[in-house]
């Protein structure tokens, strides 16, 4: 089965500056990488996702990366501001079944 | 356009006891996945539906099962429940209209076992 890592798994960076979580899978066959968000209390919230035909996806201050050679990807958080503190997972999958990373806590320091 | 409903947000049962968790999906998505989160586990697969037929099954014991209903909205059971049992479960949206789909989850359903 897929197997997801996810790096580093606790982040800490100053208002402003940029954050950057790591993903590597170990399927060939995954196809979709999506990125969520999850606050305390509630459930993880989608933020971003790239299928394996994109190489690099961007939505405002947010990016993700893929290298399917590498078999890995990545989120970048450009700007951070307090309300991107949460936790953050990697997933991927090459069906309906995500296989999810273990999750990175960002806390953004003002 | 509402999101995902669970009910309930929380439960406590004991050992033994069996449980029944509801997900009502967005409007028009026609498969609802089941995942369980824990702190040491994570987020795992349980299973997904897709028109009331059940297309993926993660790696769970039969004390975990679940349906989905003509109307899309699915519930999962929990038989003879363990402590290790207590997770939020979390149940995901697709629209199912496409080979890959986004999951949009709901807020999940607190269980704790005594």
């Amino acid at each position: 089965g897929e197997n997801v890592e996810q790096h580093p798994s606790t982040l800490s960076v100053q208002e402003g500056d940029s954050a950057v979580i790591k993903c590597t899978y170990s399927d060939s066959a995954s196809n979709y990488f999506p990125w969520y968000k999850q606050e305390l209390g509630k459930g993880p919230q989608l933020i971003i996702d790239i299928r394996s035909n994109v190489g690099e996806k961007k939505d405002q201050r947010i990016a993700v990366t893929l290298n399917k050679t590498a078999k890995h990807f990545s989120l970048h958080i450009t700007e951070t501001q307090p309300e991107d503190s949460a936790v953050y997972f990697c997933a991927a999958s090459d069906d309906y079944k995500l296989s999810f990373g273990a999750g990175t806590t960002v806390t953004v320091r003002a | 356009k509402a999101g995902v409903t669970q009910t309930p947000r929380y439960l406590i049962k004991t050992r033994g006891q069996q449980v029944t968790l509801s997900c009502s999906p967005i409007s028009g998505h026609r498969s609802v996945s089941w995942y369980q989160q824990t702190p040491g586990q994570g987020l795992q697969f349980l299973f997904e539906y897709f028109s009331e037929t059940q297309r993926n099954k993660g790696n769970f014991p039969g004390r975990f099962s679940g349906r989905q209903f003509s109307n899309s909205r699915s519930e999962m059971n929990v038989s003879t429940l363990e402590l290790g049992d207590s997770a939020l479960y979390l149940c995901a949206s697709i629209p199912g209209t496409a080979t890959y789909n986004e999951q949009f989850f709901g807020p999940g359903t607190r269980l704790t076992v005594l």
